[in-house]
């Protein structure tokens, strides 16, 4: 059965710091992982999508990590603003057929001016 | 196209009343997925949905939850009887046909507030 776990639950941090929010699945058997930024009020919005067979996939400041043999994912945001407060999700795709998505429960993030 | 498009936004029924939630899947886009986040705890699946046919409900509570996605419309959740329990945010999401290496795309969910 296949469990996500996000750490921190909670991270604060001065703007423009570079940093890295944890993701590990115990199954390494996922279709895809992929990153989601939920914002108070407005749903979930996807970040970034890593296939199984690739290693990393980058947007902007925005950079997600896989390795499956280990069971973890990172994603590294560069030069942190304000604007990045949000809580940050990672879920994972299991192999087959339906594709449904296996959530952690999600590091807070707060960048402060 | 907006996306996929939920409503109501906010939803309030009183313990025994039904809630209908709806789900307006991206055009093009005929697979659907309804997902429920309970207040401190993470996303959890319900149900995946093709047109006219319901694909993996392993999620669903066995009583008084029931959804469907008819050949025209959009894709409904139905809560009968709620109870204070069935408070929660419940997000929708849909993916293209046979491609569902494609990242799902969410609509901005319904706030569930059973009084």
């Amino acid at each position: 059965k296949q469990e996500v776990t996000q750490i921190p639950a909670a991270l604060s941090v001065p703007e423009g710091e570079n940093l890295v929010l944890n993701c590990s699945f115990t199954d390494s058997a996922i279709y895809n992982l992929q990153w989601f930024r939920q914002d108070p009020g407005k749903g979930l919005t996807s970040l970034l999508l890593i296939q199984s067979s690739q290693r990393e996939q980058t947007s902007g400041r925005l950079n997600a990590s896989l390795d499956k043999s280990s069971g973890r994912s990172t994603l590294y945001i560069a030069a942190s603003q304000p604007g990045d407060s949000a809580t940050y999700l990672c879920a994972a795709s299991n192999a087959g057929n339906n594709r449904k998505l296996i959530w952690g429960l999600g590091t807070s993030l707060a960048v402060n001016p | 196209n907006a996306g996929v498009m939920q409503n109501p936004r906010h939803l309030v029924r009183r313990r025994g009343q039904e809630a209908r939630l709806r789900c307006s899947p991206m055009k093009g886009h005929s697979h659907v997925y309804w997902y429920r986040q309970l207040p401190e705890e993470g996303l959890k699946f319900m149900v995946y949905l093709q047109k006219e046919n319901i694909i993996d409900e392993s999620g669903m509570p066995k009583e008084r939850f029931s959804a469907e996605f008819p050949k025209e419309g959009p894709s409904i959740l139905r809560i009968q009887q709620v109870v204070r329990g069935d408070s929660a945010a419940y997000f929708c999401a849909s993916s293209p046909p046979g491609r569902t290496y494609e990242k799902l795309l969410f609509g901005s969910g319904t706030q569930l507030s059973v009084l």
